[in-house]
């Protein structure tokens, strides 16, 4: 099975810092990997797919990067509503495994 | 506009079965895929399978195989997840969600999870 790891597992952050959360695939992806923010009690929400395309009403200030095995998800400018969870997701062939997410909290 | 409605929490025993609804509204049902992911308490997201309705294809994760079953209904735009043998590490809040028109890639839509208690 393809693994993912997500660096850092918590990020300490003040409103408008650019935050960075890495995700790295144990072997090739391509571009296939999907980026969610979770908050406490609801489900996970799309934020980035196939790596860099930004799915539709998530704010501009978030963007995706990378392909292979290495991937980012960028906080261009912390806003209060973006303190929450983030995981990235793989999908190619038959696996579909999550990363074990990263915390941001407030500084 | 898709919304996804789950049934609600259920509690079990070990060595028994749970049986999680997911009825669909708004936008064609058979052609998208549908994932059934689960989390459990201070856990990250566990992608347990998949329903393809129109052609009825599931594929199911290494971990469930032979104890997970999703299906669907057509007729009442239904999703079901079906997972046996239960043991307390199973105790999770399930969700579905949907992914691209034949695809479960990846999940735009997602239900409200239900919650799977299993305790003796």
């Amino acid at each position: 099975d393809i693994q993912l790891t997500q660096s850092p597992s918590t990020l300490s952050a003040s409103v408008g810092d650019r935050v960075t959360i890495t995700c790295r695939a144990s072997q090739s992806i391509n571009s296939w990997l999907a980026w969610y923010q979770q908050k406490p009690g609801k489900a996970p929400k799309l934020l980035i797919y196939e790596a860099s395309s930004v799915e539709s009403g998530v704010p501009s200030r978030f963007s995706g990067s990378g392909s292979g095995t290495e991937f980012a998800l960028t906080i261009s400018s912390l806003q209060p509503d973006d303190f929450a969870t983030y995981y990235c997701q793989l999908y190619k062939t038959d696996s579909r495994t999550f990363g074990q997410g990263t915390k941001v909290e407030i500084k | 506009q898709v919304q996804l409605v789950q049934s609600g929490a259920e509690v079990r025993k070990p060595g028994s079965s749970v049986k999680v609804s997911c009825k669909a509204s708004g936008g064609t049902f058979n052609t998208y895929g549908f994932s059934w992911v689960r989390q459990a308490p201070g856990q990250g997201p566990e992608w347990m399978g998949a329903i393809l309705p129109i052609f009825g294809t599931t594929n199911y994760a290494q971990k469930f195989q032979g104890r997970v079953t999703i299906t669907a209904d057509e007729s009442t735009r239904t999703a079901y997840m079906e997972l046996a043998s239960l043991r307390s590490e199973d105790t999770a809040i399930y969700y579905c969600a949907r992914g691209d028109e034949y695809s479960w890639n990846y999940s735009r839509y997602w239900g409200q999870g239900t919650l799977v208690t299993v305790s003796s």
